[in-house]
């Protein structure tokens, strides 16, 4: 079955660590994004790509970076720098470019010992 | 930009009543608008996608909305509702530049048995 996978589902970052989420996806799209969730925020965009080898930064792009090597793959690292990175992380794809539909793997919660 | 308001952050419904849920656009006509569901601690579910011309879109789980120029709206509507309605839901809009979707902040359905 197509679709997107993020992993860990869980994930503990001590302090001054870099941590990287990961987002595969076998639907063959061009685009790609990472979002993050807060409660009552709704979504807010951390980075996107729309080709491989290319990727921009989003509304809340500082403390976060990503590769886009593959088509298939597009990681994202929570730095230190991020000074609050509890939140849910939810990474997307879709065919064409930014305005069509979307679909979302399962989420990556993180949390901060 | 584009933005998209939903208005009730928190809506209760008793099982079997209509449910509406309320979103509203900012300005010219979008190309596309769309409503999406989250379960808890999962990703996103695409619901429903409404594209010009459109009047009465339906979705998946016996969802429908209707776009309304006159009024800037594309409200979500279910004749009757079912317990595993529980959710949350989004309202969304293509972003600036058509990049990404940008979200509503998103409107919790709680069905009462």
């Amino acid at each position: 079955d197509g679709g997107i996978t993020q992993s860990p589902k869980y994930l503990f970052r001590k302090e001054g660590q870099n941590v990287t989420l990961s987002c595969e996806q076998n639907l063959n799209h061009d685009a790609m994004y990472w979002y993050r969730q807060d409660p009552g925020q709704g979504l807010r965009l951390i980075y996107y790509s729309q080709i491989v080898n290319d990727f921009q930064k989003g509304d809340i792009a500082e403390g976060y970076s990503v590769s886009r090597e593959k088509k298939e793959s597009f990681p994202l690292t929570v730095t230190s720098a991020q000074k609050n990175p509890t939140a849910f992380y939810l990474c997307a794809s879709s065919q064409g470019q930014g305005g069509e539909t979307q679909y979302f793997g399962p989420g990556t919660r993180l949390l901060v010992l | 930009a584009q933005s998209v308001t939903q208005l009730g952050s928190h809506v209760s419904v008793s099982e079997g009543a209509l449910v509406l849920l309320r979103c509203n656009y900012s300005s010219s006509v979008p190309p596309y608008l769309f409503w999406y569901v989250q379960y808890p601690n999962q990703g996103l579910q695409l619901l429903l996608k409404y594209t010009t011309g459109a009047t009465l879109v339906k979705g998946i789980n016996g969802f429908e909305a209707e776009f309304k120029k006159s009024e800037t709206s594309f409200h979500l509507t279910k004749p009757s509702a079912h317990m595993s309605d529980a959710a949350e839901y989004f309202c969304a809009v293509p972003g600036a530049g058509r990049r990404a979707l940008t979200f509503g902040s998103g409107t919790r359905l709680q069905v009462q048995p």
